[in-house]
């Protein structure tokens, strides 16, 4: 079965203390690993996509990798900006765009 | 560009009422993607739709649970009738089919059934 687990499922920092969000799935055939952000009340903010192990994506502070079993998004001297749910998707063989998602880590940075 | 609109943002509703959510994709995209999020289980793909067809609907939880799209820029999920274990925020997603396959998420109704 698809499956998609992430860990920890609750991560507090202080701010400019770096640190590493899991993801770990198992699909029969990647075909797109996903992470998003979702702030309290609102809908899911797109962050990276990576389609093959070795591949790395940088946006600011975030840096995201993938290997054959997991993707790891890597925080970089966070800010209280960065405080924020992370989820992460794998998207199922087939031209279908299904998405299975993992249940997320909440982060907390304090200043 | 406006990206995904969800109408309403918010909906209260007694048990046994019909609700109706609402949502209009991002102009040009022509897949749209229902979800359910709740504590307990998470960001749930409910039904999507190709070209206004849809696809798999294999996530919708009952029968009480039905979604239409009319046109490309327009789509309900009706819930008739509403329990209150349907409490939940219910997310719109579109994209592309063109290139990239990113979901584009709006910003969600939630949804509280007494």
């Amino acid at each position: 079965e698809d499956q998609v687990t992430q860990s920890p499922e609750a991560l507090r920092l202080q701010e400019g203390e770096s640190s590493s969000l899991n993801c770990s799935y198992t699909v029969s055939g990647l075909r797109g690993l996903f992470w998003y952000r979702q702030d309290p009340g609102k809908g899911p903010e797109f962050l990276f996509t990576l389609y093959s192990a070795g591949e790395e994506k940088e946006k600011e502070r975030l840096k995201a990798t993938l290997t054959k079993k997991e993707s790891f998004l890597h925080i970089t001297a966070p800010k209280p900006e960065d405080s924020a749910t992370y989820l992460c998707a794998v998207q199922v063989p087939g031209n279908t765009g299904k998405l299975i998602f993992g249940q997320g880590t909440t982060l907390q940075v304090k200043p | 560009d406006a990206g995904v609109i969800q109408s309403p943002r918010h909906e209260v509703t007694e048990m046994g009422q019909e609700v109706t959510l609402r949502c209009k994709p991002i102009s040009g995209h022509n897949s749209l993607f229902w979800y359910r999020q709740t504590m307990m289980r998470g960001l749930e793909l409910l039904i999507y739709f190709n070209n206004n067809v849809p696809i798999d609907d294999s996530g919708m939880p009952e029968d009480r649970f039905s979604a239409k799209m009319p046109n490309a820029s327009f789509s309900t999920l009706k819930i008739q009738p509403s329990e209150p274990r349907d409490s939940a925020v219910y997310f719109c997603a579109s994209k592309s089919w063109q290139g990239m396959d990113t979901q584009y998420f709006g910003p969600g109704t939630r949804l509280t059934v007494l």
